[in-house]
């Protein structure tokens, strides 16, 4: 099955720095790449994803660059907040296969240092 | 939007009795829903696949006899963790998938289970 590394597990930087998060994965026939926030004692909240045919997405202050050939991808959080101070997931899946189900990395932990 | 409640949000039992947390999709209609558990300071771990009116589908190593799973409807699944134990005590976490089209899951706010 589907396996995919993150890194690094936590993440310390100072307010209006760059936070860059990276995963890997091992099933090359997972299309579609969602990134996940989730602070303390909530659910994870959809930030952005990216699908196979497309190599990079941005919104606002959030970006994701994939790169199927080597496979991995990469959040990029620019001019970062301190309410961007949560764990990040970042996941893989097939469309349609075994059930669309998300295969999630281990999580990073961000804390953005006023 | 893409909203996913679940109830209760936390909830505190004694070992033996069984606990039915509930998942519903508030303003789409949801033909896959998806279980997770989530120790502290780990990833989520899918427990199992719930379609619309037929049997979940459970990963490996986790009893459906342990963990009822019902979709009776578009927008509502429950769990039903059966003769709870402390090492039942987690966070339990639903999905929902909007369409067949799109992969996109939305989640719940998670339910905190304490089994004493």
């Amino acid at each position: 099955g589907e396996n995919v590394e993150q890194h690094p597990s936590t993440l310390s930087v100072q307010e209006g720095d760059s936070a860059v998060i990276k995963c890997t994965y091992s099933d090359s026939a997972s299309n579609y790449f969602p990134w996940y926030k989730q602070e303390l004692g909530k659910g994870p909240q959809l930030i952005i994803d990216i699908r196979s045919n497309v190599g990079e997405k941005k919104d606002q202050r959030i970006a994701v660059t994939l790169n199927k050939t080597a496979k991995h991808f990469s959040l990029h959080i620019t001019e970062t907040q301190p309410e961007d101070s949560a764990v990040y997931f970042c996941a893989a899946s097939m469309r349609k296969a075994a059930g669309n189900k998300l295969t999630f990395g281990g999580g990073t932990r961000v804390l953005v240092k006023p | 939007g893409a909203v996913v409640s679940q109830h209760p949000s936390w909830v505190i039992c004694k070992s033996g009795t069984s606990v039915k947390i509930e998942c519903r999709s508030l303003d789409f209609q949801a033909t896959t829903m998806f279980w997770y558990r989530q120790f502290p300071k780990q990833s989520l771990m899918l427990m199992a696949t719930s379609n619309e009116g037929s049997k979940a589908t459970y990963e490996q190593g986790v009893e459906k006899d342990k963990f009822l799973i019902n979709h009776a409807s578009l927008t509502l699944s429950t769990l039903t963790v059966t003769s709870a134990h402390p090492e039942d005590s987690s966070f339990y976490i639903c999905s929902a998938r909007r369409d067949l089209i799109t992969d996109t899951q939305y989640f719940g706010p998670g339910t905190r289970l304490t089994v004493l």
